[in-house]
């Protein structure tokens, strides 16, 4: 069973462009909703989080867009890069550090110069 | 900021081959890593929860015997593969959280198996 799922599988923008994807679960326990970034041949870097008590999370030119109600939050990349081009990754956990994060099957982001 | 380091990150070996995998903390101690598994273009599929001092806690189709950990102190996880084979190619993954709960979870680089 997905815990969190993820749309689209991939998307092409050109730069510039402001891909969105997003994130659904059912879980209300999830307490900690974090994106990771991961390059071909590299482990997931964290890129941004955002817990459930607030709607809104900038840091830079990525944004979390999240909907308690609906149980959905979504990423923004403003002005996207070529260098933006990556794998993007929404995911659920309990709590952060220690706890298992259910992750969504991912994003193909593609952004053409 | 938080560092995970994960080594090897590419190895090629032949079939029956043992491979021991490396996770360490840098500059943080974690009572709890996890490994992961990643096909190609495919999400993260967690295989188990490694902890401190105690038995690794395996997801449902993972086998313990043949995927070892061991987590001997607060800095250090090992996944050993035993007797490898082609199956058993694949992206393997690790990650580690500081114990304080507020701190998120960071991921090594992955190492790239490959078994021929």
């Amino acid at each position: 069973q997905q815990q969190v799922k993820q749309s689209p599988q991939s998307l092409i923008v050109q730069k510039g462009g402001i891909p969105i994807i997003n994130c659904a679960y059912e879980n209300t326990a999830f307490d900690y909703f974090p994106w990771y970034q991961q390059f071909p041949g590299k482990g997931p870097a964290l890129l941004i989080a955002i817990r459930p008590d607030v709607s809104e999370k900038k840091e830079g030119r990525f944004t979390i867009s999240f909907n308690k109600s609906a149980k959905q939050f979504s990423l923004h990349i403003m002005d996207s890069q070529p260098g933006d081009s990556a794998t993007y990754f929404c995911a659920a956990s309990l709590q952060t550090g220690a706890n298992n994060l259910f992750f969504g099957t991912g994003t193909r982001l593609t952004v053409i110069p | 900021g938080a560092v995970v380091s994960q080594h090897p990150s590419r190895v090629i070996c032949k079939s029956g081959t043992s491979v021991k995998i490396e996770c360490r903390s840098l500059d943080f101690q974690a009572t709890t890593m996890f490994w992961y598994r990643q096909f190609p273009k495919q999400s993260l599929m967690l295989m188990a929860t490694s902890n401190e001092g105690s038995k690794a806690t395996y997801e449902q189709g993972v086998e313990k015997d043949k995927f070892l950990i061991n987590h001997a102190s607060l800095t250090l996880s090992t996944l050993t593969v035993t007797s490898a084979h082609p199956e058993d190619s694949s992206f393997y993954i690790c990650s580690a959280g500081p114990d304080s709960t507020n701190q998120p979870q960071h991921f090594g680089d992955g190492t790239r198996l490959s078994i021929l």
